[in-house]
């Protein structure tokens, strides 16, 4: 496609369900990234994949958040038994080949309610 | 202390105004440094890349400085359609680390 593509872009979880985050990134790109935006704060760094090598996970805020990319296109976050503090944007990005110097680009997001 | 720091807002200036955003980080091997822009419930979008020598697109300009690690976009002859939040962001690590966002209102 022309853009990164994610899905769903809202999500409604009761507390305790385990939901998936789909991302699509722009053909060719190498590079994926995913991020947790709050409300009123910017995204927050979760995980990076290159390809289907997860280069760092160091943002994951714990054992519950999974996320895997196995044929280099396609990734899924996957958030287990969800708590309401997981409430936020989750943000997929891709960039192609490089430096980084070009910059990412986002997806529109999934909004992740846990009531 | 946060990786990437900027100014708080919100700023709300009139039309016509010049206004400027400010942004530190804390890593001096940051390499790639942006500004971005984010329209109320939607997602980042690349504004600008912001280069050593400085750099100016229209009516935004963008420098860094490396000695203090500092970033600045300036606006000027704002419009009502810039109102936005506006997210500095850098390349540390090979991954992009964001400020926490200041939010720009242009009023008539």
């Amino acid at each position: 496609g022309a853009g990164v593509s994610q899905s769903p872009r809202y999500k409604v979880a009761k507390r305790g369900q385990d939901v998936a985050l789909r991302c699509d990134p722009i053909s060719g790109h190498v590079s994926l990234f995913w991020y947790q935006q709050a409300l009123g704060q910017g995204p927050e760094f979760l995980t990076y994949f290159q390809n289907e090598a997860q280069l760092d996970k160091s943002g994951l805020p714990s054992d519950r958040f999974f996320a895997e990319r196995p044929e280099g296109s396609v990734s899924t976050l996957k958030i287990q038994r969800t708590q309401q503090e997981d409430s936020a944007v989750y943000l997929c990005a891709s960039s192609p080949p490089g430096t980084g110097y070009y910059g990412y680009t986002f997806g529109s997001g999934t909004r992740l309610t846990v009531v | 202390r946060k990786e990437v720091e900027q100014d708080p807002g919100p700023f709300n200036v009139p039309e016509g105004a010049t206004v400027a955003f400010n942004c530190t980080y804390s890593n001096s091997a940051s390499q790639s440094f942006f500004w971005y822009r984010q329209d109320c419930r939607k997602e980042p979008k690349l504004l600008m890349s912001v280069y050593s020598s400085g750099n100016e697109d229209g009516r935004f300009t963008a420098q860094l400085n490396r000695a203090s690690q500092y970033i600045s976009l300036l606006i000027r002859d704002s419009k009502l359609s810039d109102s936005a939040t506006y997210l500095c962001a850098v390349i540390q690590g090979g991954k992009l680390i964001f400020g926490q966002g200041t939010e720009l209102s242009v009023k008539p």
